[in-house]
């Protein structure tokens, strides 16, 4: 039973545009997450965090949006880059310390 | 940031070998360290957690005497894959964090191949 779904394996957007990368979970316990990036033979690197008591979390080029309601969240990447392409997951816990709980990621192709 | 340095990047070996891996909080104190694995197109997989000073836990389904986990120190942990086969070839990466909601570093992984 995945607990953390990321239904899109694949994702090409062009450089400039908006990536928006989805994740849906099913443990109403979870109140913290996270995206991570990974590029091949690397481990993940953290990008942004939100916890439950927010909706939405902005670094950067980077927003997280949390719709507890609907057990979803997103990331989304304005402007796209190329340097962006790798796999983004999706990860939860339902505290700040304990395992992390992955989706499968998506691969996120930014096209010159 | 928050680094942590895993050691090696990639084995080799026969099978029956032992391999340890070694994970390191570089810059911080790692109260709590991680392992997962993943297979390819898969999504990373929990193994077990460590606190420093004590003994490992170990998800469901994951053998215990065969992973062995060490965390003597805040700043590293082991994991020994015992007696490996070619069916123990994934990617183990590491992770650690240092305090309570804060997110999780990982280490770049160790890619074991088993022959």
């Amino acid at each position: 039973d995945q607990q953390v779904k990321q239904n899109s394996p694949s994702l090409s957007v062009q450089e400039g545009r908006i990536s928006i990368l989805n994740c849906d979970y099913t443990n109403s316990m979870f109140d913290y997450f996270l995206w991570y990036k990974k590029y091949p033979a690397e481990g993940p690197t953290f990008l942004i965090s939100i916890s439950s008591i927010k909706d939405k979390n902005e670094d950067g080029r980077f927003t997280v949006f949390l719709n507890k309601s609907a057990k979803h969240l997103s990331l989304h990447i304005v402007p796209s880059q190329p340097g962006d392409s790798a796999v983004y997951f999706c990860a939860a816990s339902d505290s700040g310390n304990t395992p992390l709980v992955f989706g499968k990621g998506t691969r996120l192709s930014v096209i010159a | 940031g928050a680094v942590v340095s895993q050691h090696p990047s990639w084995v080799i070996c026969k099978s029956g070998t032992s391999v340890k891996i070694e994970c390191r909080s570089l810059d911080f104190q790692a109260t709590t360290m991680f392992w997962y694995r993943q297979f390819p197109k898969q999504s990373l997989m929990l193994m077990a957690t460590s606190n420093e000073g004590s003994k490992a836990t170990y998800e469901q389904g994951v053998e215990k005497d065969k992973f062995l986990i060490n965390h003597a120190s805040l700043t590293l942990s082991t994991l020994t894959v015992t007696s490996a086969h070619p069916e123990d070839s994934s990617f183990y990466i590491c992770s650690a964090i240092s305090s309570y909601n804060q997110p999780q570093h990982f280490g770049d992984g160790t890619r074991l191949s088993i022959l």
